[in-house]
């Protein structure tokens, strides 16, 4: 499913960081999954839900009733969370192209 | 445990050479991809694999060739090298259907970054 994310955001230090991610044409069997990347490495997975809410020890994600959106939330950002974060929506069946959208820049000041 | 390996780390090539991209992974995934990354850019899909024997195009395949023999191996081929494609290039992988986690789970290599003169 084509999805659509900020750009760029910009925070703080100890700040809560919330990125929204769209997916309106998401499919019933799609999950929606959360990737960080560094500069000069791969991205790596954060988390990934189908609906309601799901928390693990970096990140909660927030999926609506609807599905049609979805929010990557990192709590008290610190400054290597400083990093370019994708959501990928997706069935997870394995035969199907995963095609990532552009990602969000999020910038960590001090 | 190595995960998913990418050789060579850098390359350059003058136009119109060919060369391969190797990516290689010991987690038995089913599922295997190979992305590129322009400067700034996000990730763009040029080949992905269901398993052994079965390939597809993703959304830039031109100029490229893929083939898997084997689960673990997946190289990535250049045939004729052009400046457009300068780029860093991830392969990555996942459980297929039936997996642990699911598909899109995929673990990323290190990258590969080609510079084409």
């Amino acid at each position: 499913a084509k999805t659509t994310q900020p750009i760029s955001m910009d925070s703080y230090e100890g700040q809560e960081v919330n990125i929204t991610c769209s997916h309106n044409n998401i499919a019933t069997n799609d999950y929606i999954t959360w990737y960080q990347q560094f500069p000069s490495q791969g991205p790596r997975f954060i988390i990934q839900g189908y609906k309601t809410k799901v928390t693990n020890e970096v990140a909660s994600l927030f999926i609506p009733a609807d599905r049609k959106s979805s929010t990557l939330s990192l709590p008290r950002v610190s400054l290597s969370d400083t990093a370019v974060y994708y959501c990928l929506v997706g069935a997870n069946t394995g035969f199907q192209k995963l095609v990532f959208g552009t990602g969000t820049r999020l910038l960590v000041s001090p | 445990n190595a995960g998913v390996t990418q050789t060579p780390k850098f390359q350059v090539l003058k136009t119109g050479q060919s060369m391969t991209l190797q990516c290689a992974q010991d987690m038995n995934h089913e599922y295997m991809s190979w992305y590129r990354q322009d400067p700034g850019m996000g990730l763009r899909l040029i080949h992905y694999s269901v398993g052994a024997g079965i390939t597809d195009q993703g959304e830039v395949p031109n100029g490229y060739n893929v083939s898997r023999s084997t689960t673990e191996d997946f190289p990535l081929r250049l045939l004729s090298a052009a400046p457009s494609q300068t780029s860093v290039y991830f392969c990555a992988s996942s459980y297929g259907i039936g997996g642990a986690t699911g598909a899109n789970v995929l673990t990323f290599g290190a990258g590969s970054r080609l510079t084409v003169l």
